[in-house]
Parts: C-alpha cells; sequence; structure tokens
C-alpha cells in the first residue's frame, strides 16, 4: 500500500528564516504530488502540486517544491518565513487506483 | 459555485446514537471521499467513491456506512457511535489524480 511520510512533526521557526519540510511517498510508479496547507480551524488547502515536467514547482504564498524520484522525496520550501505561515502541512501522493494518501502532517510554529 | 459543503459543523453523539454526515459538490467531480483528522495522525481515508454507484473502503472503514446515489452527494454514516470515532472529518472531493477540494470539516465529539 502506498505511503507517505513527513519527518518532522513540529517545526518551529523565527520570522525570515527558511524553511524545509520533508515528505517521501513510497509508490514507485507514476505519481501525483501535493502540498497542502491547514491554519487553525480551517480546512485543506492547496499550496502547490506535481504531475509532470519540470521537478521544481511554485506554489502560492512564496512556496515551492523539489521533485526527486530517485528518492522518492516531494519536500517543500520557504526561503523566508511570517508569522502567517503559522500552520499545518501537509504532503500527500495520488497514484493510479488508489485515492489521495496523506502523510501525518507537520506543525510550523513561526515566533515573530 | 459553492465547491464541496459539508454538514453539520459541530455534532455532540451519545454512544450507540447514529447519526449522517451530508457532503455535497458543485464541481462535477468523479471522485469523493471522506477523512477523519486526528492530533499526529494526519488525514486517514475512511470511504472514498469514484462515481455514481461505487464505493470502496478507505483506510479506516469500520463503524463508517457510505453510498452514492448521484455524483453531488456522498454522505458518510455512523452506525453506532463510539467514543474512538471522536474527531474531525473532512469530506473531499476532485477529477481523477487532481487536486481535492475539501468541506470546511466536521467536529464529532462522541460522549
Amino acid at each position: 500500500a502506498q505511503s507517505v511520510s513527513q519527518h518532522n512533526h513540529h517545526v518551529i521557526l523565527s520570522e525570515a528564516a527558511s524553511l524545509e519540510l520533508g515528505c517521501n511517498y513510497s509508490y514507485g510508479g507514476t505519481v501525483n504530488l501535493f502540498w497542502y496547507v491547514q491554519y487553525p480551524g480551517q480546512h485543506l488547502q492547496l499550496l502547490l502540486k506535481y504531475f509532470s515536467g519540470d521537478p521544481l514547482v511554485k506554489g502560492i504564498k512564496g512556496f515551492e517544491a523539489e521533485f526527486i524520484k530517485s528518492k522518492f522525496s516531494f519536500n517543500l520550501r520557504k526561503p523566508s518565513v511570517q508569522w502567517s505561515d503559522t500552520a499545518e502541512y501537509f504532503c500527500a501522493a495520488y497514484n493510479a487506483g488508489n485515492m489521495l494518501t496523506f502523510g501525518g502532517g507537520t506543525r510550523l510554529m513561526v515566533k515573530p | 459555485n459553492a465547491g464541496v459543503t459539508q454538514t453539520p459543523k459541530f455534532q455532540v453523539l451519545k454512544t450507540g446514537q447514529s447519526m449522517t454526515l451530508q457532503c455535497a459538490q458543485d464541481m462535477n467531480h468523479e471522485y469523493m471521499s471522506w477523512y477523519r483528522q486526528d492530533p499526529g495522525m494526519g488525514l486517514r481515508l475512511i470511504h472514498y467513491s469514484v462515481g455514481a454507484g461505487i464505493t470502496d473502503q478507505g483506510e479506516v472503514p469500520n463503524g463508517y456506512n457510505v453510498s452514492r446515489s448521484t455524483t453531488e452527494d456522498f454522505p458518510l454514516r455512523l452506525l453506532s457511535a463510539a467514543p474512538s470515532q471522536t474527531s474531525v472529518y473532512f469530506c473531499a472531493s476532485s477529477y481523477y489524480g487532481g487536486e481535492a477540494f475539501f468541506g470546511q470539516g466536521t467536529r464529532l465529539t462522541v460522549v
């Protein structure tokens, strides 16, 4: 069965620090990859997605992610975080014949 | 365009009671799914549907039933609520392999 792993459960950063959140998936075939963000008390919203093509994907709010097929990874990055980025971040993978599988989430706290 | 509408937003049940969480989407998506979100466990798939009349089990289906009589609606039924079903439930819809759109969530407490 497909699985998605997020290495960091909690991350605390100061404003302007750089962010990298790890994500690995287990499926070896064609896979669509997503990062979602959940602000406190809200539902999940899409940050970015990768289906094919350029492995460096840019999303909303200055986020980007890099797909590295050989490492089964899809790490999320942001050069300079803001207090408003405080949220929980979920990596997700979708492969043919299966539904969207989520990682366990990473809670990010940005200190002003 | 309402997207995914999920009701109710909050619900308290007594152990053994049954209830239905409603989910409707107006984007003509083939896929609809139900997830539960628990602290530290991410979102776990309960049931999903690839089209009207077709449903399948996800990772944690026990204690839940679904049906998909129309493309738009995908209700989730709790047959006999248990405290272990206290959670936040999200309905989602998508095209095949595409971005999932989520409802606002239902916070369910079973006492």
